[in-house]
């Protein structure tokens, strides 16, 4: 079974600038979720989506958004980029059934 | 308010000896805890997990323990081998109520390295 997609790996934006990131679960996994990881902050949640409807949502401004496909997969936008945007976007989908969350490989975004 | 805690940024330990990952916690209401590996560059990658109404899980060299009245796990690798060298998360989960679903967080991490 594949497991989860993201795309791009590696964008690079300026400031200002919007950016949209895509992620395809694991299939058969109706729950994804987008996490931030940065140096100072660590890993944080963004939000989770299952069935096309944001259920949860961390402390992120407004700028920080995203939606779902009935196929599942998601995207997540983010738009007039500040350089502290700069980190690795992850995604993690997981079943209706068990609490693991798999990740997918990240996409690095760095803004300049 | 950092809710869940690794308080040791690295660890390092011979070949073959055991690895032990500690993590603290401070929300009572947490009732699943997972650890994952880390290498740069890469996702995250789900070692092994425990529920709340357990106090330990073993999945072949990895062993997770649970104190609740301690808020505290830790993770016991045995043997360790050099491709264990990497960053280690804990995270933990409130399941219950769909306001809490899918939102894992995550402690700082600890970096292991297992030396030849």
């Amino acid at each position: 079974k594949a497991g989860v997609t993201q795309t791009p790996r590696y964008l690079i934006k300026t400031r200002g600038q919007q950016v949209t990131l895509s992620c395809s679960p694991i299939s058969g996994h109706r729950s994804v979720s987008w996490y931030q990881q940065t140096p100072g902050q660590g890993l944080q949640f963004l939000f989770e989506y299952f069935s096309e409807t944001q259920r949860n949502k961390g402390n992120f401004p407004g700028r920080f958004s995203g939606r779902q496909f009935s196929n599942s997969r998601s995207e997540m936008n983010v738009s007039t980029l500040e350089l502290g945007d700069s980190a690795l976007y992850l995604c993690a989908s997981r079943n209706d059934i068990d609490n693991e969350q798999f990740f997918g490989p990240g996409t690095r975004l760095t803004v300049l | 308010d950092q809710q869940v805690k690794q308080n040791s940024p690295s660890l390092s330990v011979q070949e073959g000896r055991i690895s032990i990952l500690n993590c603290d916690y401070t929300n009572s209401m947490f009732d699943y805890f997972l650890w994952y590996k880390k290498y740069p560059a890469e996702g995250p990658t789900f070692l092994i997990s425990i529920s709340s109404i357990k106090d330990k899980n073993e999945d072949g060299r990895f062993t997770v323990f649970l104190n609740k009245s301690a808020k505290h796990l830790s993770l016991h690798i045995v043997p360790s081998q050099p491709g264990d060298s990497a960053v280690y998360f804990c995270a933990a989960e409130t399941t219950a109520g769909s306001s809490n679903t899918g939102k894992l967080i995550f402690g700082q991490g600890t970096t292991l390295q297992v030396k030849p």
